[in-house]
């Protein structure tokens, strides 16, 4: 059983919509991290929580530590929003465990 | 500041050949990660360099080794390549006192 699970794992939506991407994670975590990656690979570091809710721009993630589930949606989305969201944790000092990704298409 | 380079950004070669991949972090960034992702398995993480020391290790056989140089310039190596070993490997660095993890743009690594 993979420790990070992703859902959906592909997801649609119109240009405007309000998009939640979720992520559950199996044993405690020292901090949850979501990644963005852009076709062509390169991957950018989007949040790092290890509780509570963070904002940029149109981005919000949350972080339920007790329920072991964190949050990243996004607001009034755009097709610039097109990507691969990952969802990774660490725990103690380990490296980054990754979840399998969701490929998000936001259509005009 | 200029941000994590990889080299070379595309590669073929062919199974038994060997590869050498190299990563130059943020400037000041003492840590350095490297990471395999397949279409099947996803992002698995290889190894963590930190100070030209071996951090952390993945769970990837003997073939695959690193290093870290005094400058935080890390190299990987994988020898008696397999078809398998195609991937894109990602490289990420980190410091400046934050956990935050920059990645660079990968090289493409292709197994004829």
């Amino acid at each position: 059983k993979n420790e990070v699970e992703q859902s959906p794992q592909n997801l649609t939506a119109q240009e405007g919509e309000f998009i939640t991407i979720n992520c559950s994670y199996s044993v405690g975590i020292s901090a949850l991290h979501w990644l963005q990656q852009h076709p062509g690979g390169g991957i950018v570091s989007l949040f790092m929580l290890s509780s509570g809710k963070k904002k940029h721009g149109r981005l919000i993630a949350t972080i339920n530590i007790q329920e072991k589930h964190s949050s990243l949606h996004i607001t009034a989305s755009h097709p610039r929003d097109s990507a691969v969201y990952i969802c990774a944790v660490t725990i103690g000092n380990t490296p980054l465990v990754f979840g399998k990704g969701t490929r998000l298409s936001v259509i005009a | 500041k200029a941000g994590v380079t990889q080299t070379p950004r595309y590669l073929i070669k062919t199974r038994g050949q060997q590869v050498t991949l190299s990563c130059s972090p943020i400037s000041g960034h003492r840590s350095v990660s490297w990471y395999q992702q397949t279409p099947g398995q996803g992002l698995q993480f290889l190894f963590e360099y930190f100070s030209e020391t071996q951090r952390n290790k993945g769970n990837f056989p003997g073939r695959f080794s690193g290093r870290q140089f005094s400058n935080s310039r890390s190299e990987m190596n994988v020898s008696t390549l397999e078809l398998g070993d195609s991937a894109l490997y990602l490289c990420a660095s980190m410091g400046g006192g934050t956990d935050t993890q920059y990645f660079g743009p990968g090289t493409r690594l292709t197994v004829l």
